[in-house]
């Protein structure tokens, strides 16, 4: 069964300090690992898919990267704007996605 | 490019009662996918459609719930009887072709 295991819970930073959000995973056979943004009261936001270890993409301020056994995304800089649940998940053999509990990130200006 | 469009946004009932939940995927997504996330839990994946075929109902935890997507385009999903345990946030995602997944809004059902 896969799972994933994301840390630290909740993260509080101030603007312009740099950090980073951990995601750890144990799959079968690694399709694939998304990030995903979430508002209060609205649906996961698509961020980026890791396809193999070594791999890396930015947008903007966030940058993810993937190892065998583990995510990070980077967080540099941020802004109040960057404050959001971040979210990471593995897609089973059946496409369906197993998601990690979350980092409730808050930027303080 | 409209996205992933659910309805509604919030529903409040009683235990017993049914509840009729909508998903319309993004235009051309032949896939959809249904997940929850009850209270302090992580969101849970339900069912995967392929057109109008069910590829993966493995999540769906009992016959109460019933989902249906006729002609391979929007979706529904029915719980009858509610029961106060369904209480949550029910998520429709989409995708065309690759793994990405595309999430709705949610529908917040509130059984009382």
């Amino acid at each position: 069964e896969d799972q994933v295991t994301q840390s630290p819970e909740a993260l509080r930073l101030q603007e312009g300090e740099s950090s980073s959000l951990n995601c750890s995973y144990t799959v079968s056979g690694l399709r694939g690992l998304f990030w995903y943004r979430q508002d209060p009261g609205k649906g996961p936001e698509f961020l980026f898919t890791l396809y193999s270890a070594g791999e890396e993409k930015e947008k903007e301020r966030l940058k993810a990267t993937l190892t065998k056994k583990e995510s990070f995304l980077h967080i540099t800089a941020p802004k109040p704007e960057d404050s959001a649940t971040y979210l990471c998940a593995v897609p089973g053999s059946a496409r369906q996605l197993t998601f990690g509990s979350g980092t409730q990130l808050t930027v303080l200006p | 490019e409209a996205g992933v469009t659910q309805f509604p946004s919030h529903s409040v009932i009683e235990k017993g009662q049914t509840v009729t939940l909508r998903c319309d995927p993004i235009s051309g997504h032949d896939n959809l996918y249904w997940y929850r996330r009850v209270m302090g839990k992580e969101i849970k994946f339900l069912l995967h459609f392929v057109k109008e075929s069910k590829q993966d109902e493995s999540g769906m935890p009992n016959n109460r719930f019933l989902a249906e997507r006729t002609g391979g385009t929007y979706s529904t999903l029915k719980v009858q009887p509610a029961e106060l345990e369904d209480s949550g946030v029910y998520f429709c995602a989409s995708s065309h072709g690759t793994l990405t997944q595309y999430f709705g809004p949610g529908t917040r059902l509130t059984v009382l």
